[in-house]
């Protein structure tokens, strides 16, 4: 199957400072990437979808100044977390889709502390 | 948008026995149907998909179902082991505008007991 590289797979950062989070593609072309949150033992909560060349759709109450989403070829999107706190702590994991399967990156621990 | 239900939360098996995992959607236009397991700090892996058209799909010792008219459909692990023991998700996939996405369930930890 396709393969989706996501780094890093984990980040401490200071409170304030900002992450970025690189996802891509290897073996095929990526025109859409869709970003996931993961809080402990719950669901993978669609934060945005990002395309192309264009603007990223965020999902309802996810602020776009916060989580910067630049998708700007079709092999790389990247979620960079702006002045990160502590509750931004979470697992990242974005996904691509080829036909109509989803491939997942890794994902991302990262621990504002 | 679209709604995905899922039952159980957590589901306790002794090594051997079947494990059923239920899910519902709301959206009549969701038209495929993953599921995934997840290891602790992992990504999702997909174990079985069934597409809309189908009422039943098996691969080996999983098998999925689906009745499109109550919008549910469910996840079969027979002759459980060890292994198995993860979260598991449902998804609905829906159409919308240029592309579809994905509506995950909240997921079931199946831990298996040898």
């Amino acid at each position: 199957g396709a393969v989706v590289s996501q780094h890093p797979s984990w980040v401490i950062c200071k409170s304030g400072t900002s992450v970025k989070i690189e996802c891509r593609s290897l073996d095929f072309q990526a025109t859409t990437m869709f970003w996931y949150r993961q809080f402990p033992k719950q669901s993978l909560m669609l934060m945005a979808t990002s395309n192309e060349g264009s603007k990223a759709t965020y999902e309802q109450g996810v602020e776009k100044d916060k989580f910067l989403i630049n998708h700007a070829s079709l092999t790389l999107s990247t979620l960079t977390v702006t002045s990160a706190h502590p509750e931004d702590s979470s697992f990242y994991i974005c996904s691509s889709r080829l036909n109509t399967e989803a491939f997942f990156g890794q994902g991302t621990r990262l621990t504002v502390v | 948008g679209e709604n995905v239900e899922q039952h159980p939360s957590t589901l306790s098996v002794q090594e051997g026995d079947s494990a059923v995992i239920k899910c519902t959607y709301s959206d009549s236009a969701s038209n495929y149907f993953p599921w995934y397991k997840q290891e602790l700090g992992k990504r999702p892996q997909l174990i079985i998909d069934i597409r809309s058209n189908v009422g039943e799909k098996k691969d080996q010792r999983i098998a999925v179902t689906l009745n499109k008219t109550a919008k549910h459909f469910s996840l079969h692990i027979t002759e459980t082991q060890p292994e198995d023991s993860a979260v598991y998700f449902c998804a609905a996939n829906s159409p919308r505008g240029g592309y579809s996405t994905l509506t995950f369930g909240k997921g079931t930890m199946l831990l298996v007991s040898p």
